[in-house]
């Protein structure tokens, strides 16, 4: 089983829609949480932490259920420039200060 | 500011060469870690540094896989008798400490094709 497991995917949504991901991961002592951004062919860069309150920024809002291990990232009111592959992340617990990644969800969001 | 860099941004090499990547981290930044993407895949973790130890290298596949960054700034991933499966992106990231939410920033990578 993976350490991080996503929605398989793609997604394709028209322009305004509202779009969730979902990610389990295997790992209870995990202490930190994140969704990276990855467009075609580029570096994967920090969307938003995730915190077990929930946070939000601006369309974006993400969720943390620890009891059941679960994350999740809402879009709302989707926009072109949102298309890229959405990755959850689980970050540094205990001794080891790595990110493990999930697989990635692809988005494409259409005009 | 500049962020991290890595050379060369593609390599080509033939099966059983041996290859240097290189990472210049984030000025200041103490934390460096090695990942490797494969097609349709998240990045994998490899190795990471604190300042110019490896203080987990449990993500290097085997022996062929090795990295140094003598002086706590720049780093080199050396990949000896490269094989056919070692062919993907290689992402070199830093971040300012250890901490639980310290974020790391990803270079561009270096797509590595073994012929």
């Amino acid at each position: 089983r993976k350490e991080v497991e996503q929605d398989p995917g793609p997604f394709n949504v028209p322009e305004g829609a509202t779009v969730a991901f979902n990610c389990t991961y295997s790992n209870s002592a995990s202490q930190s949480f994140f969704w990276y951004r990855q467009d075609c062919r580029k570096e994967p860069k920090l969307l938003m932490s995730v915190y077990s309150s929930g946070n939000e920024d601006g369309r974006f809002t993400a969720q943390l259920n620890r009891a059941s291990q679960y994350i999740s990232l809402l879009i709302r009111d989707s926009k072109l420039s949102d298309s890229a592959t959405y990755l959850c992340v689980v970050g540094p617990s205990g001794s080891a200060r790595q990110l493990t990644f999930g697989s990635g969800t692809q988005l494409t969001v259409l005009p | 500011g500049a962020g991290v860099s890595q050379t060369p941004s593609n390599k080509v090499t033939e099966k059983g060469k041996y290859v240097e990547l290189r990472c210049d981290p984030i000025s200041g930044h103490t934390a460096l870690y090695w990942y490797r993407q494969s097609l349709g895949q998240g990045p994998e973790f490899l190795i990471y540094f604190q300042g110019t130890g490896a203080a987990d290298d449990s993500g290097l596949p085997n022996d062929r896989f090795f990295a140094v960054r003598p002086e706590g700034s720049v780093s080199t991933l050396k990949i000896q008798r490269t094989e056919r499966g070692d062919s993907a992106v290689y992402l070199c990231a830093s971040a300012m400490g250890q901490g639980y939410y310290n974020e790391q920033f990803f270079g561009p990578g270096t797509r590595l094709t073994v012929l």
